[in-house]
């Protein structure tokens, strides 16, 4: 079966230090996975993806995430918190195939502390 | 360009009282989706409709009724309210041809009595 872990419910950093949320998958195929972050009230927003291409993908606002296959694992990193990046990040992976659905992991909410 | 509006925003419902949740994209995309997320679930897909006319059950569909009335409108209905069904609800859509990026809609807040 297809499925999406996310380690951590909730991951507190400083402003200025690194921040890492974990997200681990299981898929019978070749992957694509997805980084989604949501604001608070807000809906879900593409942060960034990988498809196949290269296994180092870099997104917006400084995230970038590195797709593992021997670890089946797509890390979201940052190298320096900001404030504004307090929100919620959802780990996704793309199932049903010509369907284009997606399996969410639980989410990890990010507090970033001055 | 709007993207994916959904109505109502907020809403409050007594059990057992119906409502429709509308939704509705102007990217000219085929598939349109319905998600619930609840606190520590994730998002959950309830329904999606991979082009006009057609539709099948996602993750959790009981309680839930969807119609696909053109390729722009997509709504989910709750026939008799439940307060399990308290939640926010999002309408996503997908291009489908290469991108695979879902694009997602407000959200509607959702509480049942």
């Amino acid at each position: 079966a297809q499925s999406v872990t996310q380690l951590g419910s909730h991951v507190s950093v400083s402003e200025g230090a690194l921040v890492l949320l974990r997200c681990n998958y299981s898929s019978s195929v070749p992957p694509y996975l997805f980084w989604y972050v949501q604001y608070p009230n807000q809906g879900l927003q593409l942060l960034l993806k990988y498809t196949s291409a290269a296994t180092l993908v870099k997104g917006i606002n400084g995230f970038e995430a590195e797709f593992k296959k021997s670890e089946t694992s797509f890390h979201l990193t940052k190298p320096s918190a900001h404030m504004s990046d307090a929100a919620e990040y959802f780990c996704a992976l793309l199932t049903g195939g010509s369907n284009y659905k997606l399996t969410f992991g639980k989410g990890t909410l990010l507090t970033v502390n001055p | 360009n709007a993207g994916v509006t959904q109505t109502p925003k907020f809403q409050v419902l007594k059990t057992g009282q119906s409502m429709t949740l509308q939704c509705a994209q102007d990217m000219n995309h085929n598939s349109m989706y319905w998600y619930r997320q609840d606190p520590g679930m994730g998002l959950r897909l309830i329904y999606y409709s991979a082009s006009e006319g057609t539709t099948d059950k996602g993750e959790v569909p009981n309680g839930y009724n969807v119609s696909r009335l053109n390729k722009r409108e997509f709504s989910l209905r709750l026939e008799s309210a439940a307060p399990s069904q308290t939640s926010v609800y999002f309408c996503a859509t997908n291009r489908d041809r290469g991108s695979y990026e879902q694009y997602f809609g407000p959200g509607t807040r959702l509480t049942v009595t």
